[in-house]
């Protein structure tokens, strides 16, 4: 079946904008992460959201960043007024979750985000 | 919340040697402990993982070991091969406990030169 979608692939925009990214999870995965990694480091945890119960928000950089997930499925992460320092690739993954044993996440393609 | 740290960050092994990866962990009600690697370009993937019921677990030539007592687990790759080098990420995680998140390392670049 599909994998994780994530769009765009490419988001160029300049200091000081907002912008949207989005995160198609594989359909019938509860569980949804979004990771943002920098150039050469590892994978900064941002936000996760199981199913209805409310998002573990604690990686969220500054209250710049926030996140939605509309009907269990697709998820936004929003950066408002955008800083250089938000360059990145934001990966989404998503799992089976809930009282499934099967714990693997699969990445999305990421986004790579570039703040002129 | 967890804490996962990981050494070394980068490793460089000659072909058919063997490489090790270190990470501990500060929660210890963790339970469950993945290995996640990324080629150079691409999306991470799982390779193999551990719950804390068991000490080691191996598939072919890559094994885990989990000490639960220090809070630490290893990454055990044998015959190292061209193909293996990447970044190798380890994670974290109390799936008891509804909502916690699985938190990850900073990742170890590892180098297989033929």
């Amino acid at each position: 079946g599909a994998g994780v979608s994530q769009s765009p692939s490419n988001k160029v925009t300049e200091k000081g904008k907002d912008v949207e990214l989005r995160c198609d999870p594989i359909s019938g995965h509860t569980a949804l992460y979004w990771y943002r990694q920098s150039l050469g480091q590892g994978l900064e945890f941002l936000i996760y959201f199981q199913g209805n119960s409310a998002p573990d928000k604690s990686g969220l950089p500054s209250d710049r960043f926030s996140a939605e997930r509309t009907g269990g499925s697709v998820s936004t992460l929003t950066i408002q007024r955008t800083q250089q320092e938000d360059s990145a690739v934001y990966l989404c993954a998503s799992s089976r979750g809930g009282d499934s044993r099967n714990y693997e996440q699969y990445f999305g393609p990421g986004t790579r985000l570039t703040v002129t | 919340g967890e804490n996962v740290e990981q050494h070394p960050s980068t490793l460089s092994v000659q072909e058919g040697d063997s490489a090790v990866i270190k990470c501990t962990y500060s929660d210890s009600a963790s339970n469950y402990f993945p290995w996640y690697k990324q080629e150079l370009g691409k999306r991470p993937q799982l390779i193999i993982d551990i719950r804390s019921n068991v000490g080691e677990k191996k598939d072919q030539r890559i094994a885990v070991t989990l000490n639960k007592t220090a809070k630490h687990f290893s990454l055990h790759i044998t015959e190292t091969q061209p193909e293996d080098s990447a970044v190798y990420f380890c994670a974290a995680r109390n799936t008891n406990q509804a909502g916690t998140a699985l938190i990850f390392g900073k990742g170890t670049t590892l180098s297989v030169s033929s």
